[in-house]
């Protein structure tokens, strides 16, 4: 089990839906990060926050936004996906605020989205 | 992009053998850690390595690290059939907040 809670685990949206994912850690770390991984692929990083504030967004398409309501939470909000926006979508934290890599990311299981 | 590569793509071996895994990547960087991945799950730390580092173990793990040639080299020895998954390498710059993955190997050790 992982200490990184994901919801949902499965989602399927049409192009025209609004949806959130959602993203739970209790261990009291600073960094925040949403990635995306297609199949057979690395994670793509999308958004970092650190302190609760938005410190990367890797140049991300607007119909993708995030929010970070407090320490423990993350939120990514989904409007109006394309069927090339399907995929695993990972949550991670690490223990360092202004990340520099030196300590480990923590991941969720990921929500396995699926646009139609 | 500055996301590492990895060879080779996809690694096959009995169990009990070793397995060898190589990253190489693009820019000055912090540290580099190692993930796994099972299919269809969250990654996993496995180990990092830091800049001012060589080498680094970890149980049946071994990481390398070659900063001139910006690679790095991740052993398993003695694998078992439970270490089926893809690895990936991850570097972290100086820059901070930025985390990027290389292209992953996938292994599967046949009992």
């Amino acid at each position: 089990d992982t200490e990184v809670t994901q919801t949902p685990k499965h989602l399927v949206m049409g192009m025209t839906n609004k949806k959130s994912l959602k993203c739970e850690q209790h261990m009291g770390h600073r960094a925040m990060y949403w990635y995306k991984q297609k199949a057979k692929k690395p994670p793509e990083l999308m958004f970092v926050y650190s302190y609760e504030k938005l410190s990367i967004n890797e140049s991300v398409p607007s119909r993708f936004s995030p929010e970070c309501p407090n320490s423990s939470l993350l939120n990514l909000h989904l409007h109006a996906l394309q069927p090339e926006d399907s995929a695993l979508y990972l949550c991670a934290s690490s223990q360092d605020g202004v990340f520099r890599g030196d300590s480990p990311l923590h991941f969720g299981n990921g929500t396995r989205l699926t646009v139609t | 992009s500055q996301q590492g590569e990895e060879d080779p793509q996809a690694l096959s071996i009995q169990e009990g053998e070793n397995a060898t895994m190589n990253c190489s990547y693009k820019t000055s960087i912090n540290n580099l850690q190692w993930y796994r991945q099972n299919s269809g799950r969250g990654l996993v730390h496995l180990i990092l390595i830091r800049s001012n580092e060589r080498e680094k173990h970890s149980g049946r793990l071994r990481v390398t690290l070659d900063t001139s040639k910006k690679s790095s080299s991740l052993l398993i020895t003695a694998s078992r059939a439970a270490d089926t998954a893809s690895y990936f390498c991850a570097t972290g710059t100086n820059t901070g907040n930025q985390f990027y993955f290389g292209t992953g190997t996938s292994l599967t050790v046949i009992p």
